[in-house]
């Protein structure tokens, strides 16, 4: 079965730094584009960035741009999102994704990150 | 890149038709036929139902159908039922290389 799963749910303070991690299987990970997609609570999708099958491409939205960085780690199929220092705006659920034929699919189960002091 | 236009919510009776539009522009929806449309049910990840402006996965009801004209996207469902109540969301390639989005709709099964 292809599948994504995401890790689990955080709670973080203002300034931290995260990493989450989305490990993918059932598939040939080198071979696809990941992407990662924010929704805040009570709002829409918001298209973030995706990375390369080797990693030489990155592409970010431009929201995101320097706010976030996305890599991937081929050994372990394994796609990540980091933060350097959290705000409590970015308090969201994140989705990882597959992208294939131009759509996203499968979508991991979310991660939710809560940024509180 | 400003967000796909959706409308914030459509409303149907059970067997009615609708049509939830995504307008965007010459530097992506007109541009390329990149276009898909994921079904959010609440407290579910997003599923894609199509891509390609008018293709349907294997296993999605031939309920759903996609088409483009100009700048404008568009996503019908017939014969509405009561587990088509979800937000959905259209996306579009873009001419800088990235996606985006539509706002989202609330589809209300009335």
């Amino acid at each position: 079965e292809v599948q994504l799963v995401q890790s689990g749910a955080v709670l973080k303070k203002p300034g931290e730094s995260l990493k989450i991690s989305c490990k993918g299987s059932g598939f040939t990970f080198s071979n696809y584009w990941i992407g990662w997609v924010r929704q805040m609570p009570g709002r829409g999708l918001e298209w973030m960035g995706l990375i390369s099958p080797d990693k030489s491409d990155i592409r970010y939205g431009p929201s995101f741009e320097g706010q976030v960085t996305i890599s991937a780690d081929k050994s372990s199929n394994t796609a990540f999102l980091q933060w350097s220092r959290l705000k409590a705006s970015d308090t969201a659920m994140y989705y990882c994704a597959r992208q294939g034929n131009y759509v996203l699919d499968p979508w991991g189960q979310g991660t939710l990150v809560t940024v509180s002091s | 890149q400003s967000a796909l236009t959706q409308p914030a919510s459509v409303s149907g009776s059970p067997g009615q038709s609708i049509t939830i539009s995504c307008t965007g522009t010459s530097s992506d929806v007109g541009r390329y036929n990149y276009v898909s449309w994921y079904q959010q049910q609440p407290g579910k990840a997003p599923k894609f139902i199509i891509y390609g402006v008018s293709q349907r996965p294997s296993g999605v009801s031939n309920r759903f159908s996609g088409s483009k004209s100009g700048n404008t996207a568009s996503l019908t469902i017939s014969g509405l039922q009561a587990e088509d109540e979800a937000d959905y969301y259209c996306c579009s390639y873009t001419r800088s290389d990235t996606w985006v989005f539509g706002g989202g709709t609330r589809l209300a099964v009335l």
